[in-house]
């Protein structure tokens, strides 16, 4: 049992360039999540997903889009990076109702 | 504006004494709240939560609690150990909203001497 896996842990990007970060989960959970965690803030919610073949945006999604395919899988994408996207990016998964479980995080470097 | 304020950016306690880490809200919709604990180069993992329709909760060495007139819950951690030592998250689900609807605050880092 995995639990919230992250592909990969880390990236080095240029500006306009493009990139997908693959988040997958054991867990059977309906719920998944992307966060974007900036120094000195707290995680801010960029995109999630109820179930399968749905998404929603969060506080922060412009710039990102996702997608969910499978299940246990939630890809964010970024089709034209930017300086203002380097971050570090969780991802998260839980049942309704019940707390989140993260993954380790993607540290994203964009210049 | 910061719906969920953690005014202190960091705390130092020594070991075997209390750690309090505290959290101010704005929002009287907030519903539940939770606290994650986040180690370096890890992701934050869950530490406890209370609902709305409590003032307490307790969990071994931790214990939230909640004051809605005030808006203010805080985290004891009873007593610290070296390993506490963390950046700990205070979070808020709105009444009605999904797990989704986390908001988190800026985080303190805790520090525990031996």
């Amino acid at each position: 049992n995995a639990g919230v896996t992250q592909t990969p842990k880390f990236r080095v990007l240029k500006t306009g360039q493009s990139m997908t970060l693959l988040c997958a989960q054991d867990m059977n959970h309906e719920y998944m999540y992307w966060y974007r965690q900036d120094p000195g803030m707290g995680l801010r919610l960029i995109h999630y997903s109820v179930g399968e073949g749905t998404t929603a945006k969060g506080e922060v999604p412009d710039g990102y889009n996702v997608s969910r395919l499978k299940k246990q899988n939630f890809l964010l994408g970024l089709e034209s990076a930017a300086p203002s996207q380097t971050s570090v990016y969780f991802c998260a998964s839980n049942l309704a109702g019940a707390e989140q479980y993260f993954g380790p995080g993607t540290r994203l470097t964009v210049t | 504006d910061q719906q969920v304020k953690q005014n202190s950016p960091s705390l130092s306690v020594q070991e075997g004494r209390i750690s309090i880490l505290n959290c101010d809200y704005t929002n009287s919709m907030f519903d539940y709240f939770l606290w994650y604990k986040k180690y370096p180069a890890e992701g934050p993992t869950f530490l406890i939560s209370i609902s709305s329709i409590k003032d307490k909760n307790e969990d071994g060495r931790f214990t939230v609690f909640l004051n809605k007139s005030a808006k203010h819950l805080s985290l004891h951690i009873v007593p610290s150990q070296p390993g506490d030592s963390a950046v700990y998250f205070c979070a808020a689900v709105p009444y009605g909203g999904s797990q989704g609807n986390l908001i988190f605050g800026k985080g303190t880092k805790l520090s525990v001497k031996p």
